[in-house]
C-alpha cells in the first residue's frame, strides 16, 4: 500500500517550452502532498506544499508563477514548469502525505531542458 | 529555523560489518525524526521513524534512537549486506502544522562483497 506515482519519469524538452508533470497516490488519498528538487549528490528541497482545492503554499525564494502547482482531486497534484530553461534541469519529486501524517514519495521525474 | 546534519559520504564497507550513520537535528519544538532510503533509480521510501525522545525506530535489522538530550537520531545496523547499498537520508518534520520535511544531505553508502 501507500504508493505514489510520477509520470513521466524523465522528459527532455527545449528551452523556452512547458513541462507538465503528475503526482498521483495510486491507493489512498492524500489532501496534502508536496514538491521537492534535488539536485546532484545534494538534498531535497522543499518548492512547495499542495493542498487539495486550494492554492499551494510555496518556499521562500521559489517563483510561484514559474512552477505551477495544481492540486485538483484528492490523489493527483500537477507542477508545471513554466518557460523552462536549462537551469530548471534537476529531479523533481512529490511526496504524498498519507496516514498517520508519513509521507510517501514518488520516483521522481528528471527533467533536462536543452 | 529547522536544520539535519548528517554524516558526509561517500562511506564503503565490506559485507557484514557494522554500520553506523550520524544525524544530528536542530529544531524549535519537539520533531518527529526519519530515516528515508533511495535505492539507485527509485524514489525515497521511508525506512524507520521516532516521534519522541526515547523512542527507537527499526526496520530490516536498522536502528535509531530519538535522543532529546544530545539532538540525535543515529543510525546503526550490526551486519550490512550488499542491498543496503543506497542513499540515507535524515529528516525531521516538526509536529502539527503541514508537517513538512526537513532533509539532511545524505549519506551514500556502498557494500563490497
Amino acid at each position: 500500500g501507500a504508493v505514489v506515482s510520477q509520470h513521466p519519469s524523465w522528459v527532455i524538452c527545449k528551452s523556452g517550452t512547458s513541462v507538465k508533470i503528475e503526482c498521483r497516490s495510486l491507493d489512498f488519498q492524500a489532501t496534502t502532498m508536496f514538491w521537492y528538487r534535488q539536485f546532484p549528490k545534494q538534498s531535497l528541497m522543499l518548492m512547495a506544499t499542495s493542498n487539495e482545492g486550494s492554492k499551494a503554499t510555496y518556499e521562500q525564494g521559489v517563483e510561484k508563477d514559474k512552477f505551477l502547482i495544481n492540486h485538483a482531486s484528492l490523489t493527483l497534484s500537477t507542477l508545471t514548469v513554466t518557460s523552462a530553461h536549462p537551469e530548471d534541469s534537476s529531479f523533481y519529486i512529490c511526496s504524498a502525505r498519507g496516514w498517520g501524517g508519513t509521507q510517501y514519495f514518488g520516483p521522481g521525474t528528471r527533467l533536462l531542458v536543452l | 529555523g529547522d536544520s539535519v546534519t548528517q554524516m558526509e559520504g561517500p562511506v564503503t564497507l565490506s559485507e557484514e560489518a557494522f554500520l553506523t550513520i550520524n544525524c544530528t537535528y536542530t529544531a524549535t519544538g519537539y520533531p518527529s525524526l526519519f530515516w528515508y532510503v533511495q535505492y539507485p533509480g527509485e524514489g525515497l521510501q521511508l525506512l524507520l521513524k521516532a516521534t519522541k525522545a526515547d523512542d527507537k525506530g527499526s526496520n530490516k535489522g536498522f536502528e535509531a534512537t530519538y535522543r532529546k538530550e544530545t539532538t540525535s537520531f543515529h543510525l546503526e545496523k550490526g551486519s550490512v549486506q550488499v542491498s543496503d547499498s543506497a542513499v540515507y537520508f535524515c529528516a525531521l518534520s516538526e509536529v502539527g502544522g503541514n508537517e513538512k520535511l526537513t532533509f539532511g544531505t545524505g549519506t551514500r553508502l556502498t557494500i563490497i562483497p
